[in-house]
């Protein structure tokens, strides 16, 4: 069974431009969480969906959003980059039910130059 | 709001030796389960082990085990024997509990450095 997939790995952008993260969670799981991750702050909730829909969010600024398909997969787009928002952004997947364990990927390392 | 704290930023032990690491959390909650992620270089999260906050009986894991003390508000993971691939950063997180479908935010602490030492 493949585990969390994130995609890419590795990337480098510019002040100002935006990016968008991928996540494929495990079959069948249908709730996907996104974390970032800093040296200063640690690993802080970004934001969570169940079934399309955005269960909770982090206290993060608007330029951070994200979306849920119909398989389950994620995406996360952060607009006008800022050189603080370079981390590591990790992606966790569950099924979604009372109690069940959640399990990451290994992450999207994003760097603003 | 909930938080979790660990008060070891870096630790370290020496091969097949046992080392305990420590985190304190508040939560004015009845209802929660408390995890410990293993992080290595490679910078994936992984599970070593969990504990529901109704069960009294302490979690355990192969060489992991956990001292839960739910009056005091302590979770500290015990790692017998330890190995050289036990040396990682690990961090203790919450998590409300909670009827089916509500949320799975964890509440992460800053996470302690485990070194190894051969």
């Amino acid at each position: 069974k493949a585990g969390v997939t994130q995609t890419p790995r590795y990337l480098i952008k510019t002040r100002g431009q935006q990016v968008t993260l991928s996540c494929s969670p495990i079959s069948g799981h249908r709730s996907v969480s996104w974390y970032q991750q800093t040296p200063g702050q640690g690993l802080q909730f970004l934001f969570e969906y169940f079934s399309e829909t955005q269960r909770n969010k982090g206290n993060f600024p608007g330029r951070f959003s994200g979306r849920q398909f119909s398989n389950s997969r994620s995406e996360m787009n952060v607009s006008t980059l800022e050189l603080g928002d370079s981390a590591l952004y990790l992606c966790a997947s569950s099924p979604g039910v009372y109690g069940n364990t959640i399990y990451f990927g290994e992450g999207s390392w994003l760097t603003v130059v | 709001a909930q938080t979790v704290t660990q008060s070891q930023p870096e630790m370290s032990v020496q091969e097949a030796e046992t080392v305990t690491l420590s985190c304190t959390y508040d939560t004015s909650e009845s209802d929660y389960y408390l995890f410990w992620y293993k992080q290595p270089p490679s910078r994936q999260m992984i599970l070593v082990i969990r504990q529901e906050a109704y069960k009294q009986q302490n979690a355990t894991e192969n060489r992991f085990s956990v001292n839960f003390q739910k009056a005091a508000k302590s979770f500290s993971l015990k790692i017998s024997d330890s190995q050289l691939g036990d040396a990682a950063m690990y961090f203790c997180a919450y998590r409300r509990g909670g009827a089916r479908g509500g949320s799975e935010k964890l509440v992460f602490g800053k996470g302690t450095k485990l070194t190894v030492n051969p």
